[in-house]
C-alpha cells in the first residue's frame, strides 16, 4: 500500500541554520505530496504541497520538489527561527484527499 | 472562531465504558475526515464522509467504533468497550470538497482508557 517515510527526529539546530527533512513516499498511482505542520497547542495545518512532477511547494521560507524520479519530497528552509519549533508530517493523497502520513519529524530551533 | 472544533478535549475512562467525541467542522465544508493518532506516530485515515453519506472506512476502524454525521453537519464517533489499546488522540478533519488537498483539522480529541 501507500506509505510515506520520513527522517526521526528530533532535529535540533541554532537559529538561522539551514534545515533539510526528508521524506520519501511508496504510492502506486500518482500522488500529490503535501507537508504539514503542528506547532505546540495547535491542530495539523497545511504548510505546503505539490501536484506533480517537479513542482516546487514553497510557503513561509519553506520550499520541497516533488521528485518522481527519487521519489521524494525533502522539505528545506534556508535560516530557521525559533518560531519554526514544531512537529512537521509529510504526507501523500492519491484520491479524496484521503491523506497518508508519516510519523512525523519534531523540530527544536534554539536561539 | 470559525475553526473545526472538537470535544471533549480530553476524556479519561475505564476499559469497557462507551465513549463519544463531536467534531463541528468548518460550515461551509461537505468533506469531513476522522483519523487516530497515537505517540510517535503519524495519523492514520479512520473514515470519511460526503455530506451525510459515509463513503469510506479503513480497516482500523473496528466493529465497536461507529461514526455518523446526520445531516451532513456536525460528526461523532462512538467507541464502544473501550480497550487501552484505543489510547490516542482522535482528530477531525474538514475541506470544501475540491481536490485542492488541503484538510483542516481541529486540535483533537485525547482518549485515555485506563
Amino acid at each position: 500500500g501507500d506509505s510515506v517515510t520520513q527522517m526521526e527526529g528530533p532535529v535540533t539546530l541554532s537559529e538561522e541554520a539551514f534545515l533539510t527533512i526528508n521524506c520519501t513516499y511508496t504510492a502506486t498511482g500518482y500522488p500529490s505530496l503535501f507537508w504539514y505542520v503542528q506547532y505546540p497547542g495547535e491542530g495539523l495545518q497545511l504548510l505546503l504541497k505539490a501536484t506533480k512532477a517537479d513542482d516546487k511547494g514553497s510557503n513561509k521560507g519553506f520550499e520541497a520538489t516533488y521528485r518522481k524520479e527519487t521519489t521524494s519530497f525533502h522539505l528545506e528552509k534556508g535560516s530557521v527561527q525559533v518560531s519554526d519549533s514544531a512537529v512537521y508530517f509529510c504526507a501523500l493523497s492519491t484520491g479524496f484527499q484521503k491523506l497518508v502520513f508519516g510519523t512525523g519529524t519534531r523540530l527544536l530551533v534554539s536561539p | 472562531d470559525t475553526g473545526v472544533s472538537q470535544n471533549p478535549r480530553h476524556k479519561i475512562t475505564k476499559r469497557g465504558q462507551n465513549v463519544t467525541f463531536r467534531c463541528d467542522p468548518i460550515s461551509e465544508h461537505n468533506r469531513l475526515y476522522w483519523y487516530r493518532q497515537t505517540l510517535g506516530q503519524g495519523p492514520e485515515f479512520l473514515t470519511y464522509f460526503q455530506n451525510e453519506a459515509q463513503l469510506e472506512k479503513s480497516r482500523l476502524l473496528s466493529d465497536r467504533f461507529s461514526a455518523e454525521r446526520p445531516k451532513g453537519s456536525f460528526s461523532t464517533l462512538e467507541i464502544q468497550r473501550t480497550e487501552q489499546g484505543d489510547s490516542a488522540m482522535y482528530l477531525c478533519a474538514s475541506s470544501p470538497g475540491t481536490d485542492t488537498g488541503e484538510l483542516f483539522f481541529g486540535e483533537g480529541s485525547r482518549l485515555t482508557v485506563l
